[in-house]
């Protein structure tokens, strides 16, 4: 079935790990995103991929990194977690800018 | 930089009452107007959208309204029902410095259906 996955659902870390949250999607879509967003509260844009070998960053600043090397796989990575970056992020994809943008189910993040 | 501002932040209406969700936006280029519900625990998912070329889209009990003029577009939720209860987020498109399109979203209104 046709949808976008994202790894691990929820994460407990210790300061100072790397970590990367995997996001993967089967519908074929150029664009994805990734969201940090505390519950209920406002989406922030951290990165966007337009596609393959293609990122650039988000409005809000985030010391994560995302890498494109496949149109199905956008993972994000953080080199040294801090209890700052508890949080949940969202990853989504769409077929174009004016298009529908199809959410994950999210990984929320506890950097303690 | 460029915003899109969403209003009320929190909303509470009886059953089968009308519901009303303002955003504005600052983006004269802005061309395309997504409304996204996300209800408790879950993701976010499009309800309806709209694009500059239309006043007015309605699909069942919602509808948006877009004043390009004045730079705003509003959700409208008729004979609301407890299902309705989510956070609603507006978005608009916005061009970005390296000349890319992409979606801001709003603040995300919190809107409580009271049985």
């Amino acid at each position: 079935e046709a949808d976008i996955y994202q790894t691990p659902r929820y994460l407990v870390i210790g300061t100072g790990k790397k970590i990367t949250l995997e996001c993967s999607q089967t519908m074929g879509h150029d664009k994805m995103y990734w969201y940090q967003q505390d519950p209920g509260m406002e989406l922030h844009l951290i990165h966007y991929s337009y596609g393959v070998n293609s990122t650039e960053k988000g409005d809000l600043s985030s010391e994560s990194t995302v890498s494109r090397i496949r149109t199905e796989h956008f993972p994000l990575t953080l080199e040294s977690a801090r209890p700052s970056h508890t949080s949940q992020y969202l990853c989504a994809s769409s077929e174009g800018v004016w298009t529908t943008q199809y959410f994950g189910p999210g990984t929320r993040l506890l950097v303690l | 930089g460029e915003n899109v501002e969403q209003h009320p932040s929190t909303l509470s209406v009886q059953e089968g009452d009308s519901a009303v969700i303002k955003c504005t936006y600052s983006d004269s280029a802005s061309n395309y107007f997504p409304w996204y519900k996300q209800e408790l625990g879950k993701r976010p998912q499009l309800i309806i959208d709209i694009r500059s070329n239309v006043g007015e889209k309605k699909d069942q009990r919602i509808a948006v309204t877009l004043n390009k003029t004045a730079k705003h577009f509003s959700l409208h939720i008729t004979e609301t029902q407890p299902e309705d209860s989510a956070v609603y987020f507006c978005a608009a498109t916005r061009r970005s410095l390296q000349g890319a399109q992409k979606l801001v979203f709003g603040q995300g209104t919190r809107l409580t259906i009271n049985p």
